[in-house]
C-alpha cells in the first residue's frame, strides 16, 4: 500500500499570508503511461463534503481560485495557498490514485 | 444540475446489513468511474471501493473485502454499496464520489455527494 504522510497536522496563518502543506508518498506516484503524477488535493470545510482543488499534482480544478497551487513530483508534493483568505479555513487532504488501495493523507487543518 | 445524492444510511446492529444508494444526475453516468469514501466521526477520509464506468473493474479496501459489494446500474444512473456483516468500526459518513475518468486509476474525485450516515451499534 502507498502511505501518504502529510505535514504539518495543523497550521495557523495570518490573513493574506502564505500557507504551505506537504505530502509525501511512500513510493512514487508518477505514471509511466502519461508521465503525470497521480496526486490530488482536496479541501473539506466543517460539515461539508470534500472538494477537489488540484489533480495530476498541479492542475487546478475548474473554478478553483488561482491562489491555490500544487507542485512536486515522484514522492514529494506541496499545496500552496498564496494569500490565505477567511474562507480557506478547512482541512486539506492529499490522495494518490496511482494504485489500489487508493489512499489519503491524514489531513492538515488550516486556521487563521 | 450535476449532482450525486446518497441515501440508505441509518442505525444497524453489529452483524447487520445496509444498502446504500447514490443517485446521479446531470452527466453521462456510464462514462465515469464511481467511488465510495467514508469518514469516521472526527477522522480523515478513507477510500472504500471503486467501480469503473464499464463496469469491468472493481476494487475494495482490505477492511471491507468480502463484506461490501459495489455495483452500478447504468440504466438507472445509480451506484450502490451493499454492506453486510457490519461492524462498529464501519460507523462513518459514506460519500459517493465521481472519478474524472472512466478508470478508477486514472482520475481524481471531482464531484462528491453530501454523504449518508451509517451507525453500527447495539
Amino acid at each position: 500500500d502507498i502511505v501518504m504522510t502529510q505535514s504539518p497536522d495543523s497550521l495557523a496563518v495570518s490573513l493574506g499570508e502564505r500557507a504551505t502543506i506537504n505530502c509525501k508518498s511512500s513510493q512514487s506516484v508518477l505514471s509511466s503511461s502519461n508521465n503525470k503524477n497521480s496526486l490530488a488535493w482536496y479541501q473539506q470545510k466543517p460539515g461539508q463534503s470534500p472538494k477537489l482543488l488540484i489533480y495530476w499534482a498541479s492542475t487546478r480544478e475548474s473554478g478553483v481560485p488561482e491562489r491555490f497551487s500544487g507542485s512536486g513530483s515522484g514522492t514529494d508534493f506541496t499545496l500552496t495557498i498564496s494569500s490565505l483568505q477567511a474562507e480557506d479555513v478547512a482541512v486539506y487532504y492529499c490522495q494518490q490514485y496511482y494504485s489500489t488501495p487508493l489512499t489519503f493523507g491524514g489531513g492538515t487543518k488550516v486556521e487563521i | 444540475e450535476v449532482q450525486l445524492v446518497e441515501s440508505g444510511g441509518g442505525l444497524v446492529k453489529p452483524g447487520g446489513s445496509l444498502r446504500l444508494s447514490c443517485a446521479v444526475s446531470g452527466f453521462t453516468f456510464s462514462t465515469y468511474s464511481l467511488n465510495w469514501v467514508r469518514q469516521a466521526p472526527g477522522k480523515g477520509l478513507e477510500w472504500v471501493s471503486s467501480i469503473s464506468g464499464g463496469p469491468t473493474y472493481i476494487y475494495y479496501a482490505a477492511s471491507v473485502v468480502g463484506r461490501f459489494t459495489i455495483s452500478r446500474d447504468n440504466a438507472k444512473d445509480s451506484l450502490y454499496l451493499q454492506m453486510d456483516s457490519l461492524r462498529a468500526e464501519d460507523t462513518a459518513v459514506y460519500f459517493c464520489a465521481r472519478g474524472n475518468s472512466s478508470s478508477p486509476l486514472k482520475g481524481a474525485f471531482d464531484l462528491w455527494g453530501q454523504g449518508t450516515v451509517v451507525t453500527v451499534s447495539s
